[in-house]
């Protein structure tokens, strides 16, 4: 049964601490998406990768977050300083990047900086 | 600004019949399009995808896809209580780029 993993999926931490958060793609899968959700701005996409390389990281606050893709089964997405603005659940999503273009969504991680 | 509308709703109906979920975007060069069900407290769930004019059929679900009009819908027939989820709508430009844009979701009540 191929799905996405993430880690951890709740994580509850003090404002200006660092937090880091891991995910798995479906194996064969060549595009990683990282995405955000709250409930005033909807799912927002932060950066997604390609073969390991980003591609657009457009949607992320560059001074803190930082995204990365080590190997091709792993994707990280860190936070350094938290602020409780980042409080949200982030979700991580895998694809191909041919047709039919789908994506497929891990479970998510449940950030909540105090 | 790439945008995606839908009727945050709640839409609700009697189990048996059938939910209408309609979505809008703004971008004329989108080429594909997702309908992903999200249970409170879960990720979202490709449920149907599309990529032509027309309707495409999957089970309960059928999804239509009007180009010229910017717009997609997602029909549930016979609507079941395990269907009451919101309703997320993505639009993406396809391609070599295929980030997905979301709307706001519509949250859909079926009622026993």
């Amino acid at each position: 049964d191929a799905r996405v993993t993430q880690t951890p999926r709740h994580k509850v931490t003090e404002m200006g601490q660092e937090v880091t958060m891991r995910c798995q793609p479906i194996l064969g899968h060549n595009t990683v998406f990282w995405y955000r959700q709250t409930m005033m701005q909807g799912l927002e996409l932060l950066a997604y990768f390609r073969n390991r390389a980003p591609l657009d990281d457009s949607g992320m606050p560059k001074d803190r977050f930082s995204a990365e893709m080590p190997d091709a089964t792993l994707a990280t997405l860190k936070i350094q300083p938290s602020e409780p603005r980042d409080s949200a659940v982030y979700f991580c999503a895998s694809g191909l990047a041919q047709g039919p273009y789908e994506q497929y969504f891990g479970p998510g991680t449940r950030l909540t900086v105090t | 600004q790439k945008e995606v509308e839908q009727n945050s709703g709640p839409l609700s109906v009697p189990e048996g019949a059938i939910a209408s979920l309609n979505c809008t975007y703004s971008d004329r060069v989108s080429q594909s399009f997702f309908w992903y069900r999200q249970y409170s407290g879960k990720s979202p769930e490709l449920i149907m995808s599309i990529y032509s004019n027309g309707d495409k059929e999957d089970g309960r679900f059928t999804a239509q896809l009007n180009k010229a009009s910017q717009y997609v819908s997602l029909l549930i027939r016979d609507s079941q209580p395990s269907d009451s989820a919101t309703y997320l709508c993505a639009v993406s430009s396809g391609g070599s780029n295929y980030k997905l844009t979301f709307g706001k979701g519509t949250l859909l009540t079926v009622n026993p």
